[in-house]
Order: C-alpha cells, then sequence, then structure tokens
C-alpha cells in the first residue's frame, strides 16, 4: 500500500489552464515536500511544508499543507509546455520512523 | 554548496553478473543517505536509508545490498544480478534537522 496517495496519476491539459494535484495519507507527517523530475534525471526540491494550513506560492505555483497535516496540494496557474513533468510528494512521518517516502507522482503534460 | 555525485549514469550487466553503483556527497557531514528505485514514471521505492556509517536500514526483501565505508559515501551492490533488478536508481542526502532530499542524477541499469 501506497503511504502517500496522489491523484490524478496522468494530467494532460493546454497550455493555459489551471490544475490541482493532490496528495494524501492516512497518517500524520511532520512535513511534506513537492519535487518535480523530468525524464532521466533526479526529483528537484520545489517545496517543504511543515505548519498545518500552511500556504507557500512558488511564481504560478500554490502549495497547501492541510490542517491536520495529512494532505497536500499542488496548484498551478496558468500552466506552461515547460511545467510538463513528473510531480512528487513525499513527506518525513513518525509513524514511518521519519525516513522520506515518495508518493506515485502525477505526470503532468502541458500542450501548446 | 553541497554536492551529489552518482555514477554510472548508465549501465548495461548481465543476468548473473555482480554490481556496484556508488554515490558520494560534498560540502556537508553526517547526512543521511538514501538508495531509491524508480520504475519508469512513477514514484520512488526506498530500497536502503542510512543514518550514519555502518548504519543501514533495509527497506524491501531484495537481490541488493548496501553499504556507508565513509560518512559521506553510499554503495548500492548486488553479488548476482536478476533481470527484475533492472531500474532507474536514484541516490539521495538529506539534513538531520530538515529531512529535504537532494538527489543524484540517477543510474540506468539494464540487466539483459
Amino acid at each position: 500500500t501506497q503511504l502517500l496517495e496522489q491523484s490524478p496519476q496522468f494530467l494532460s491539459i493546454q497550455e493555459g489552464e489551471n490544475l490541482t494535484v493532490y496528495c494524501n495519507s492516512s497518517s500524520v507527517f511532520s512535513s511534506l515536500q513537492w519535487y518535480r523530475q523530468e525524464p532521466g534525471e533526479g526529483p528537484v526540491l520545489l517545496v517543504t511544508v511543515v505548519t498545518g494550513g500552511e500556504v507557500k506560492k512558488l511564481k504560478r505555483l500554490t502549495f497547501q499543507f492541510g490542517d491536520a497535516r495529512k494532505d497536500s496540494s499542488l496548484h498551478i496557474t496558468a500552466a506552461q509546455p515547460g511545467d510538463t513533468g513528473l510531480y512528487l510528494c513525499a513527506g518525513t512521518s513518525m509513524e514511518y520512523g521519519n525516513k522520506l517516502v515518495f508518493g506515485a507522482g502525477t505526470i503532468l503534460r502541458v500542450k501548446s | 554548496s553541497q554536492t551529489i555525485h552518482q555514477w554510472p549514469a548508465t549501465l548495461v550487466q548481465p543476468v548473473g553478473s555482480p554490481l556496484s553503483l556508488e554515490c558520494t556527497v560534498e560540502g556537508t557531514s553526517n547526512p543521511n543517505l538514501y538508495w531509491y528505485r524508480q520504475a519508469a514514471g512513477r514514484g520512488l521505492q526506498l530500497l536502503f536509508y542510512s543514518v550514519g556509517i555502518g548504519q543501514i536500514s533495509s527497506e524491501v526483501p531484495q537481490n541488493l545490498s548496501a553499504s556507508r565505508p565513509q560518512d559521506r559515501q553510499f554503495i548500492l551492490s548486488s553479488k548476482k544480478l536478476l533481470l527484475s533488478d533492472s531500474g532507474f536508481y536514484l541516490c539521495a542526502w538529506s539534513g538531520k534537522e530538515r529531512i529535504e532530499a537532494f538527489f543524484g542524477q540517477g543510474t540506468r541499469l539494464t540487466v539483459v
């Protein structure tokens, strides 16, 4: 079973559209992170959220950590082809020995 | 600044042959070190986790082993590769206080 469930698994949209990707768990996480990965490369950290209810913005990307620290979302406004990639959420939880565990990822394709 | 080096980038090995993938970190001390395996376009499966020299936690039963002979060196090994060992292997490091992972470029292993 996946400790972090990501949805949707795959998303194909037109340039300029908005989208939201979700990351959910039944466990409480001390921190959650979002990474973006391009084919053949390692994931690159986008953001870390640590406080329940926290919202962080990175240009057109908005990240939110749920109040109960069990879920997170990534919202992209006016998507561009350069946003194409695999988006991964990851987190650490005392329940899992504070090891960094990853969701299965959301593959985003933005068409021009 | 911290850097992580992982090599080789690609590897083609016959079934039954041994494996050694190396990862080194520069610019930090006493990092947490990780080996992950990734199926095509999907999430990362944690294979091994190390909090210090000689301290290795194995996350899943498998044909692989890991060693940490020095503080900033992490090695992934196998005595006899199986076809099912093919995949994209990623090494990562994180600090102790703030567990955000920084990844190497990955190794594409194909067992033939």
